[in-house]
């Protein structure tokens, strides 16, 4: 079976560092792309980024390059979402999903993983 | 980027009755290679989204028949033959000709 397992919640500080996980099994992890999505509370999608785990290929969306970083170890399988210092307006579900390859490029998502909660307060 | 605007935002349904989502997007979302790069998310109360229909009109593995996806150009449905009450949560569209990808703001379907 296909799935992806994501780290647990996390209640954090402004200014605090962090980094979150996604664990990929059931298929072949460094030949696929993941995918990262925010959804901030009671709002909708926003696709962040993807990597390659084959060989750390990333592509960032410009809305969040240099505010996160995508990275992966493919020999545990697990990517990997991380802040430098997080702020308040960090706190949302970030989700993680397999992304599906078709002409040279990602063109859809699945499955998705259950999503890891973000709460960034002072 | 590329825009996508859904409605209605929210759509009342009664169980058995048909339903549709309309997903217009600010560019053609047609490949060269002839697909269309449109996908249809649902995201039921409480979970994380799933794929429903990928490429303009593909039903993902386990997705009912009663799922339906079609369009062109800019213009995309996704129609619901018979609503059930299992079907209720947000759904999204999502463009994927270009990065960055983008997603329609969703619409809730709950049930009357």
């Amino acid at each position: 079976e296909v799935q992806l397992v994501q780290s647990g919640a996390e209640l954090k500080k402004p200014g605090e560092s962090l980094k979150i996980s996604c664990k990929g099994s059931g298929f072949n992890f460094s030949n696929s792309w993941i995918v990262w999505v925010r959804q901030m509370p009671g709002k909708g999608l926003e696709w962040m980024g993807i990597i390659y785990p084959g060989d750390s290929d990333t592509r960032y969306n410009p809305s969040f390059r240099g505010q996160v970083t995508i990275s992966a170890d493919k020999s545990t399988s697990t990517a990997y979402l991380q802040w430098g210092r997080l702020k308040a307006s960090d706190t949302a579900m970030y989700y993680c999903a397999r992304g599906w390859y078709r002409s040279s490029s990602v063109r859809w998502f699945d499955p998705w993983g259950p999503g890891t909660l973000v709460t960034v307060s002072s | 980027d590329i825009v996508m605007t859904q409605s209605p935002l929210s759509l009342p349904v009664t169980p058995g009755e048909p339903a549709s989502i309309s997903c217009r997007s600010s560019q053609s979302l047609l490949h060269s290679h002839g697909f269309h790069c449109l996908n249809w998310y649902l995201q039921k109360p409480g979970q994380s989204p799933q794929l429903l229909i990928y490429l303009g009109s593909n039903r993902a593995s386990g997705i009912p028949d009663r799922f339906s996806g079609s369009g062109s150009g800019t213009d995309f449905t996704l129609k619901i033959s018979r609503v059930e009450a299992e079907d209720v949560g947000v759904y999204y569209c999502m463009q994927a000709l270009r990065t960055p990808f983008t997603f329609g703001g969703g619409t809730k379907v709950e049930i009357k």
